[in-house]
């Protein structure tokens, strides 16, 4: 099974909410990734985790803290977003981070921020 | 930063046509390509991890091919079929150093296959 699910599939929140997006993955991969899609662009990398740890931050910026509580699951916690933050946010998993290990993705959550 | 080009941006074939596109990229510090296709509403669906110059891979109809050295990859559908439509994502991987394991994503190319 190479399924990544991602929950929830759709949100809207105000600039003032707080809210999370929800990754988990069952394939025993140690590395978890966050990518961000903007309407007519391909995805750009967030944050990834290797060994639960957070080992590449893209300069995303502080409203998005990722959080790896297990090496099951990644969560992206979102707080003061903008409008511009509107996005897919896709989740990925591979066996470990490294350059020919394949990438599972999940359907992503569609955000928007009003 | 990797500079990933992919072209057609899009493409209308036939059912039944064969059709091919390319991604270029820096040759230098080249690690492995990822080839995906994503279907409109679904996950990005992984094709192919290619690594060694002169790699070729293949999956049912589809296949592609790799030069480092030059840094540029073809992915090849033959037959096409409508089911085929998607957009087709390359990514190359860059060795070592915080880029290990960073997919850069092309723009993609969007291919639509008519009945």
């Amino acid at each position: 099974d190479t399924e990544v699910t991602q929950t929830p599939k759709h949100l809207v929140m105000g600039m003032t909410n707080k809210k999370s997006l929800k990754c988990e993955q069952h394939m025993g991969h140690r590395a978890m990734y966050w990518y961000k899609q903007k309407a007519k662009k391909p995805p750009e990398l967030m944050f990834v985790y290797s060994y639960e740890k957070l080992s590449i931050n893209e300069s995303v910026p502080s409203r998005f803290s990722p959080e790896c509580p297990n090496s099951s699951l990644l969560n992206l916690h979102l707080h003061a977003l903008q409008p511009e933050d509107s996005a897919l946010y896709l989740c990925a998993s591979s066996q470990v981070r490294g350059g020919a290990d394949t990438q599972y993705f999940g359907p992503g959550t569609r955000l928007t921020v009003l | 930063i990797l500079n990933v080009e992919q072209s057609p941006q899009s493409l209308h074939v036939q059912e039944g046509d064969s059709t091919n596109f390319t991604c270029s990229f820096p040759s230098s510090n080249f690690y492995a390509l990822h080839w995906y296709r994503w279907e409109t509403a679904k996950s990005p669906e992984a094709l192919f991890v290619m690594t060694l110059n002169g790699d070729e891979k293949k999956k049912g109809r589809i296949s592609a091919t790799l030069n480092t050295k030059e840094g540029y990859s073809y992915l090849y559908i033959k037959g096409s079929q409508p089911e085929d439509s998607a957009t087709y994502l390359c990514a190359p991987i860059g060795a070592g150093g915080t880029s290990y394991g960073k997919l850069t994503f092309g723009q993609g190319t969007i291919l639509t296959v008519h009945p």
